[in-house]
């Protein structure tokens, strides 16, 4: 049983291009969240998605930032018109179900590097 | 807003030591507390989850124990190891949302 996967590993982009990140969740997972880790900080929240459904985005920013979890695939992190302050690890998680025994399966991350 | 605190940032010790770990949340309204483990340039790995009705887990040489209305967890490593040195990050969940502490550097020296 394959683990949450993500891709790429790194990805380089410049100032005002697009970044897609992609995360598959673990077999018989239908939970996703992602999560940012800027430089020397700690892991913050972003995103929680249910297949065609955003549960929580409270931690999201409100501009050039979205997810998506189609019926279909992976779940996507886009970010449009990247800045250098986007710079950071971006980990995606799944969970089988919601609820107290709501374990997380993290992936490797994404290196995000704007220059 | 919900706040985890781990005490301390960073701590070094030689192999063999026992060690604790600390963690501090402020709102007791969890589902539940879990424990990561963090190397350099990689992804988490769950080392324990502890339901908010329960009072402790063990893993190995890893015990975690949880106490809700004090808001405090702690991570208890035995015979530390060489192996062990990582950064370990607690997080409570709530609604499908967890709330993560910086974490706590630890190196433990051959």
């Amino acid at each position: 049983n394959a683990g949450v996967m993500q891709n790429p590993r790194h990805l380089v982009r410049r100032r005002g291009q697009e970044a897609r990140l992609r995360c598959s969740p673990m077999k018989g997972h239908s939970h996703v969240y992602w999560y940012r880790q800027l430089p020397e900080e700690g892991l913050k929240f972003m995103v929680y998605l249910q297949k065609e459904n955003i549960i929580d985005e409270s931690g999201m920013p409100k501009e050039r930032f979205s997810a998506e979890f189609p019926k279909e695939g992976p779940s996507i992190l886009r970010i449009q018109q990247v800045v250098r302050g986007d710079s950071a690890a971006y980990f995606c998680a799944s969970s089988p179900l919601q609820g107290g025994d709501e374990k997380l399966f993290f992936g490797s991350g994404t290196q995000l590097s704007v220059l | 807003k919900q706040e985890v605190t781990q005490i301390p940032a960073a701590l070094s010790v030689p192999e063999g030591e026992n060690l604790v770990l600390n963690c501090s949340f402020t709102d007791s309204a969890i589902y539940n507390l879990q424990w990561f483990r963090q190397d350099p340039g990689k992804g988490l790995t769950s080392l324990l989850l502890i339901q908010s009705s329960q009072r402790e887990q063990t893993s190995g040489r890893l015990n975690a124990s949880l106490d809700k209305s004090s808001g405090r967890s702690t991570l208890y490593i035995a015979a530390s190891q060489p192996g062990d040195s990582a950064t370990y990050l607690c997080a409570v969940a709530l609604a499908g949302k967890s709330t993560f502490g910086d974490g706590t550097t630890l190196t433990v020296k051959p």
